[in-house]
């Protein structure tokens, strides 16, 4: 069955922290996608990032980075010198290739950072 | 461009009513989906569209949810005799095509009183 769990439920920061939220997913299909997305507090989610699960590259932009380690079904995102701004709700989630129209979230990471 | 808009932002309605929601994607995305998420918890999946078919509706709760595309655009999600246990964030999203990468709306806050 797919998963996928982000077992940090909130983190709180002072600016210019670098801080890393987890993401550890389960799936048995040998083809998936993972993705980041960022809910505000407007509420609307943001689409940060998507990886195919044949691309373990890390990937930079600006500020944030995703590692992606195949051997340990993680997938996780570094926001460097964290800012006020990058306060939000933080969710990844898991589409099968078998299966690409539905998304599965994890229950997201709170992040505060605070000034 | 625009993105994925849905209207009302806020509905407020009694137990045992009809609501209905309504998600306008991104121009020439043919792929819209609809999710709905509770309190502290992630978007969940409802129901996809391809065109104006629904491909995969297993994810609606009960048959009191159904969802509509008719010319392959607007969607309305429809709801039929509320109960408290629906009252959550409705959030629609659209794709360029199937697979391609879900771009959401800002969402639909519906409170079941």
């Amino acid at each position: 069955a797919q998963k996928v769990t982000q077992a940090q439920t909130e983190i709180s920061v002072v600016e210019k922290e670098d801080v890393t939220l987890d993401c550890v997913y389960e799936t048995r299909d040998t083809t998936y996608y993972l993705f980041w997305y960022k809910q505000p507090p407007s509420g609307e989610l943001v689409f940060l990032i998507r990886r195919n699960s044949f691309d373990e590259q890390n990937e930079i932009s600006g500020r944030y980075s995703w590692n992606f380690q195949k051997s340990t079904s993680s997938f996780n995102f570094t926001i460097t010198a964290s800012q006020v701004v990058d306060s939000a709700v933080y969710f990844c989630a898991l589409s099968e290739a078998y299966n690409t129209d539905k998304l599965i979230f994890g229950t997201g990471t709170r992040l505060q950072v605070f000034p | 461009g625009a993105g994925v808009s849905q209207t009302p932002s806020n509905k407020v309605t009694e137990k045992g009513k009809y609501v209905e929601l309504r998600c306008d994607p991104i121009s020439g995305h043919t792929a819209l989906y609809w999710y709905r998420q509770s309190l502290g918890q992630g978007p969940e999946f409802l129901i996809y569209f391809q065109g104006t078919g629904a491909a995969d509706d297993s994810g609606l709760p009960n048959d009191r949810f159904f969802a509509v595309r008719p010319e392959g655009s607007v969607s309305t999600l429809k709801i039929q005799r509320t109960e408290r246990g629906d009252s959550a964030v409705y959030l629609c999203a659209s794709s360029f095509d199937r697979g391609d990468t879900q771009y959401f709306g800002p969402g639909t806050r519906l409170t079941v009183l």
